[in-house]
Parts: C-alpha cells; structure tokens; sequence
C-alpha cells in the first residue's frame, strides 16, 4: 500500500537560510500534519491541514509557514533557520472520510534537518 | 501536566513475556486514542486504534481502555527482541488533533 512520501529524507543547511520541506499524502488522504521531533522527545505538533485549509495550529514558530496544495502535497517552508531547528520532522496523513477512524493518522519517514 | 501521561521507562521484559505498557490522560472530552511504535530514528508507525470501553486484540497486541479512569494500556503477548522500540500513546478529543505522551521505551531481553 502507498505511504506517505517526504522529501528530502535529509538536509543540513546553515543558520540564518531556508528550507522545504515536502510531504506527499496517502492517496485519497486529505488531511495533512506536521510534528518536529528532537532527540528523545515526543512528536510536537506544528501545524494541519484540511481540504488546503488550515484547521489546526500547534507550537509552529513565525518563522515557519505551510500550505496544502490542491493535489494535497503540503510543503513546510522554514526561515531564519536557528539551531535549535536541528530535528526530524514528520508528516503525517489522515481521512476526513474514515468515519470514526478520521484521524488514524501514518507517518511518513520524515526528513532530518541539521543546522549548522 | 501533560495531557497524555506515560511512564517513561525503559521497561525491560523477557523475551516471551507480556510487556504491559500505561498511559493515562487528562482530558475527559478524549475519544479516540491511538497506540504508535517508534523505532530509533524512524517515524511512528500506527499498531492500534481503540475507540470504546473494553479490550481490542489484534494479534499479538490488545488494547484497553477505561474512559472512567481515563486510562489505556497495550499488552504485548510473547514479546519479541524485534518488540523492542519507543511505544507511543496518544489521544485524540475531536476532529485532527491528536496528542501524543511521552513515549515508553520497552527492551525485551533475549
């Protein structure tokens, strides 16, 4: 069965640049999320969407922006980028239509971020 | 105080043993709650959903819920080395949001 894709699975970039992350739904998934993970730590949530509509927001800095597009891809775009940004970041995807599964949410792989 | 409480462990079980893992949360309007695995550096992988009072099995994995005591626990039947990860209970009080505890690292020994 298809998963969730991201991209890219790794990416040092220096502090004070930008960064991209990409996330690719479950097909026929149209809720997407965003957790930071740093090490030894739970999943923090950033940031979801539904149907392209923010319907959620968690402890996502200023620095940080999102959207989903209309094929339901979702990119995270991170500015400023600080050390403390250094973590995995995960994506995750949902059904709206899964009735009381609604938000059984799966995991992608995530994409490693190091700031140097 | 978090919203979702675990027992951070590790806990260790012999290999063949039932490793009974805990979680508690806080908010009552929870209705949904959700048992991930998570191995060193790899994202959670969802094992069980469970949405009602009682016991869901699924092979050699059940889950428990007490809304009452708000409490949810997993038992994990003839452990196995491959077992060993970081289990993650969450909670979930409506549409998306889910909140997830704080992991319990479980080591089956061989």
């Amino acid at each position: 069965a298809a998963g969730v894709i991201q991209s890219p699975r790794h990416l040092i970039k220096e502090k004070r640049e930008t960064a991209t992350l990409k996330c690719y739904p479950i097909p026929r998934h149209d809720t997407v999320y965003w957790y930071q993970q740093g090490p030894g730590q739970d999943p923090q949530f950033l940031i979801s969407f539904y149907e392209k509509m923010q319907s959620d927001k968690g402890s996502i800095p200023d620095r940080f922006s999102a959207q989903q597009f209309s094929d339901y891809h979702s990119e995270l775009n991170m500015s400023s980028l600080e050390l403390g940004d250094s973590a995995l970041y995960f994506c995750a995807s949902s059904s709206a239509a899964g009735g009381i599964g609604a938000n059984e949410q799966y995991f992608g792989p995530g994409t490693r971020l190091t700031v140097t | 105080q978090k919203e979702v409480e675990q027992n951070s462990g590790p806990l260790s079980v012999p290999e063949g043993a039932i490793a009974s893992l805990n979680c508690t949360y806080s908010d009552r309007g929870s209705q949904s709650f959700f048992w991930y695995r998570q191995y060193s550096g790899k994202s959670p992988e969802l094992i069980m959903s469970i949405y009602s009072n009682g016991d869901k099995e699924d092979g050699r994995f059940t889950a428990q819920l007490n809304k009452a005591s708000q409490y949810v626990s997993l038992l994990i039947r003839d452990s196995q080395p491959s077992d060993s990860a970081t289990y993650l209970c969450a909670a979930s009080g409506g549409y998306q949001k889910v909140t997830f505890g704080t992991g319990t690292k479980l080591q089956v020994i061989p």
